[in-house]
């Protein structure tokens, strides 16, 4: 197993596009979470999943983001209307239900010019 | 709200010297895990401290886990340039996300 992944490392877009990130976890873990990151601040949670079930979602999700999950395996995100505030490095990590230990992925990096 | 406070927020300091980095909260953690994060990557996980008052040993590295639970510190010894990054401090929530603390930015200059 190669750890998390995710797929596209940077993307740049203009404001008002849609755009949409892929995270593939570990494979034998079933809780899937996204966090978002900005510059200088820790990583603040965004929503995560049990298997295909999406348990909690912040409220820094506005209705612009939707996030899927569904055989359970891999998770994408998708920011539609993306605004230049949506700018920001977009993590996902993954568990099992046993452990609390969260392995992250590489990240996905947006710009919104 | 729980909340993860680090200090220092920023560390610069000489290749072979010591250094505690510190985390901080009013609430009780179930565990603690710290990272260290490199610019553009994710953050890699170091370690996980579960029982008040464990201590943890990597390499140059000493990790505390406070013994009531709501603290935890992080020690290098003889810090090398390879250990220049972003530490963060994160601990599960009611509903196992997790809350990171603030961060602490550190630069180990040759």
């Amino acid at each position: 197993d190669t750890g998390v992944s995710q797929n596209p490392r940077h993307k740049i877009t203009k404001r008002g596009q849609n755009v949409t990130f892929r995270c593939d976890p570990i494979s034998e873990h079933n809780r899937l979470y996204w966090y978002r990151q900005t510059l200088g601040q820790g990583p603040e949670f965004l929503t995560y999943f049990q298997n295909e079930a999406q348990l909690e979602k912040s409220r820094l999700l506005s209705d612009r983001f939707s996030a899927e999950r569904p055989k359970g395996s891999f998770s994408t995100l998708e920011i539609q209307r993306t605004e230049q505030g949506d700018s920001a490095m977009y993590l996902c990590a993954s568990s099992d239900a046993w452990h609390n230990e969260q392995f992250f992925g590489p990240g996905t990096r947006l710009t919104v010019l | 709200t729980q909340l993860l406070e680090q200090s220092p927020q920023f560390l610069s300091i000489q290749e072979g010297e010591n250094l505690t980095v510190y985390c901080n909260s009013s609430s009780v953690f179930s565990s603690l895990q710290w990272y260290r994060q490199e610019p553009g990557e994710g953050p890699v996980l170091l370690v996980t401290v579960v029982t008040g008052g464990e201590v943890k040993k990597l390499k140059r590295l000493t990790f505390q886990f406070g013994d009531a639970r709501k603290d935890s510190s992080l020690h290098i010894t003889a810090a090398q340039p390879g250990d220049t990054g972003l530490y963060l401090c994160a601990g599960p929530d009611n509903t196992d996300k997790l809350i990171f603390g603030t961060g602490t930015r550190l630069q180990v200059f040759p």
